[in-house]
This record gives structure tokens, sequence and C-alpha cells, in this order.
């Protein structure tokens, strides 16, 4: 079975300052997606980056950036010049098929 | 124009009572889920749906029945509520899987369910 691990349950950054969330998962599979799904405070989630398995090349949306090393089945966020809004937790989620996992999240907090 | 609505938003009942939570997507998506969220902010899927078949079912107890009047709404029943239900509970859609490849979930607000 698909398993997915963030093992830091919360972290903290300066505002402006760079930090990455780190996610391990575990399958058997060769073609699947990898996702960074945000939950601010107010609860809705929204899809912060995606990566497909089959690509080589990193994910990135703006400040946003994925470190994907397929082999150490490794899907790591960067956040850089982190801004109050980020604060949220984050989830790690593998996707294949007609399912989704999720990691059990990271609380991150921006430092003023 | 909202993508994935749930309503109510907040939810506060009796144990013992029976309730439901609706779920209405506007995406044209041809799947939908609900997941329930614990209070460590942990998500865990409960039903998927596909077309209005069902395509997923966790282990959750058969007091929760999803029902799919058609493929623009799913929503959640819960008999003979319990305190341990209390959660709050997200609906989702995404366009049908294909080739074994998993599309994006647009997420709805949320549900906050409380049982007393």
């Amino acid at each position: 079975a698909q398993t997915v691990t963030q093992s830091q349950p919360e972290m903290s950054v300066q505002e402006a300052e760079t930090v990455t969330l780190s996610c391990t998962y575990d399958t058997s599979e060769s073609d699947y997606y990898l996702f960074w799904y945000k939950q601010p405070p107010s609860r809705q989630m929204i899809l912060v980056i995606r990566q497909e398995a089959y690509k080589q090349q990193n994910a990135t949306e703006n400040r946003f950036s994925v470190n994907f090393q397929k082999a150490a089945k490794s899907f790591s966020l960067k956040i850089s010049d982190s801004q109050l809004g980020d604060a949220a937790m984050y989830s790690c989620a593998y996707s294949r098929d007609d399912k989704i996992i999720f990691g059990k999240g990271t609380r991150l907090h921006i430092l003023p | 124009d909202t993508a994935v609505s749930q309503t109510p938003k907040y939810l506060v009942t009796q144990m013992g009572n029976d309730k439901s939570i609706k779920c209405e997507q506007n995406l044209g998506h041809d799947t939908m889920y609900w997941y329930k969220q614990d209070s460590k902010k942990f998500l865990k899927i409960m039903f998927s749906y596909n077309n209005k078949e069902l395509i997923i079912n966790e282990t959750v107890p058969n007091r929760f029945s999803p029902k799919s009047p058609d493929k623009a709404h799913l929503n959640l029943h819960i008999n003979s509520l319990e305190l341990g239900d209390s959660a709050v509970y997200f609906c989702a859609s995404s366009q049908a899987v294909t080739g074994g490849i998993y599309n994006e979930q647009f997420f709805g607000p949320g549900t906050r369910l409380t049982v007393l």
C-alpha cells in the first residue's frame, strides 16, 4: 500500500526567508502524481503545486518549487521569500488511479 | 461562482440524530469525493463516486451513506451520530481518472460537524 510521510509536524520561518518542507512516499508504481496542498486557517484546501512522476524537471509555481527525487521517493516543497499569507497547514499527497493519499501535514508559521 | 460548495458550513447536533451534508460542483467533473479531517488536520478519504457510481468506499461505519442523485451532487448522510463523528468534512471533485493517472481535486470549503 502507498504511504505518504511528512516528518515535520510544525515549522517556523522568518518573513522573507526560505523554508523547505519535506515529504517522502512509498509506492511500487512508476506513473503517478504528487501534490502539495495548502490549507490556511480559513480551511479551504488549495493546490500549491503538482508534479507528474514521469517528468524529471522539478515543478515551479512562482515562489514555490519542489525537489522531486524519484529514486529516493522524496518530494520536498521550497517556499522562497516567505510571506505572512503563506502561514497554513501544508499537506503532501500522492495519487494514482482513483485514490489520493495525504500525509499528516506540516503546520507552517511565518514570523514577522 | 463557487466551484465546489457545501452546505451547511457548520452543523451542531445531538448524539443519536441523523443529519446530511450536501455537496455540489459546477465544474462539470465526473468524480466526487468525501474526506474526513480529524482534530490533527489529517485528511482521510471516505468515499468516491464516478458518474453516480461508487468507486471508493474506505472503511467507514455503515452509518455513513453517500448519495449521488447526479454527477454534480454527492451528499453525505449520517445516521445515529456519535461523539467521534465530530470533525470537518470536505467534499471534492475532479475530472474522471484517465489512464490510471489522477487529476487535480478541487475542494469545497468544508463542513464542521459538532456532535454534543
